[in-house]
């Protein structure tokens, strides 16, 4: 079945205590991204790549690392998560840059 | 600025009732989804439409992109339709979607 994957989909950490989210896919896509998701802010994009090793940041970079070793793989690293970080994230995968984008099934991360 | 807007914020259908959502977009699109995010926060993916007309079930979506707007239609609503519809539209081509605030829909039995 064709998909993106997400783990853990529920994390609850505590201030300064990093963490990796994992997002895979297994529809060989090219392109794949971040997404968080906050109430009275929407969706946001955080980083996205056009391929292995090509990264780039979205809308709301700052205090996320993102890297992509393998074309199927783009973790999600938090080095010292803070409470503002609490949220929703997606991560998402398309073949191309315009093209349906396919969204894992999310990350519920609460930072205390 | 960049904006998606959409509208109506709030609908409550009976069941068997038809919709229509709007989405109006600022500029010019490289890409347009529309999404449906259930009760439980996934993100189903239910059209990839930067212009024409598509249709899949009870569903159909049309895009106009010279007037910048789309629209999304559900007949014979049913109770699992319920949840939120997003519009996401990638402007500059990298496939970085801007959401619209969405359309919460409870259809009631």
């Amino acid at each position: 079945e064709a998909q993106v994957t997400q783990n853990p989909r529920y994390l609850i950490t505590v201030t300064g205590k990093k963490l990796t989210v994992t997002c895979s896919q297994n529809m060989n896509h090219e392109y794949m991204s971040w997404y968080r998701q906050d109430p009275g802010l929407g969706l946001r994009q955080i980083y996205y790549s056009m391929n292995v090793e090509v990264t780039d940041k979205g809308d709301v970079p700052e205090g996320y690392k993102v890297s992509r070793k393998e074309k199927r793989n783009f973790p999600l690293i938090l080095e010292s998560p803070s409470p503002n970080q609490t949220s929703l994230y997606f991560c998402a995968s398309s073949y191309l840059t315009t093209d349906t984008q396919y969204f894992g099934p999310g990350t519920r991360l609460t930072v205390l | 600025g960049i904006q998606v807007e959409q509208s109506p914020p709030d609908l409550i259908l009976q069941e068997g009732a038809n919709s229509t959502l709007r989405c109006n977009f600022s500029d010019s699109v490289n890409n347009l989804q529309w999404f449906h995010q259930n009760p439980w926060g996934q993100l189903i993916n239910l059209f990839y439409i930067p212009s024409g007309t598509k249709q899949n079930g009870r569903l159909s979506a049309t895009t106009v992109a010279t007037e910048r707007y789309s629209l999304l239609y559900i007949s014979s609503s049913q109770t699992t339709d319920s949840g939120v519809y997003f519009c996401a539209v990638d402007f500059g081509g990298y496939n970085k979607l801007i959401f619209g605030a969405g359309t919460r829909l409870a259809v009631h039995p």
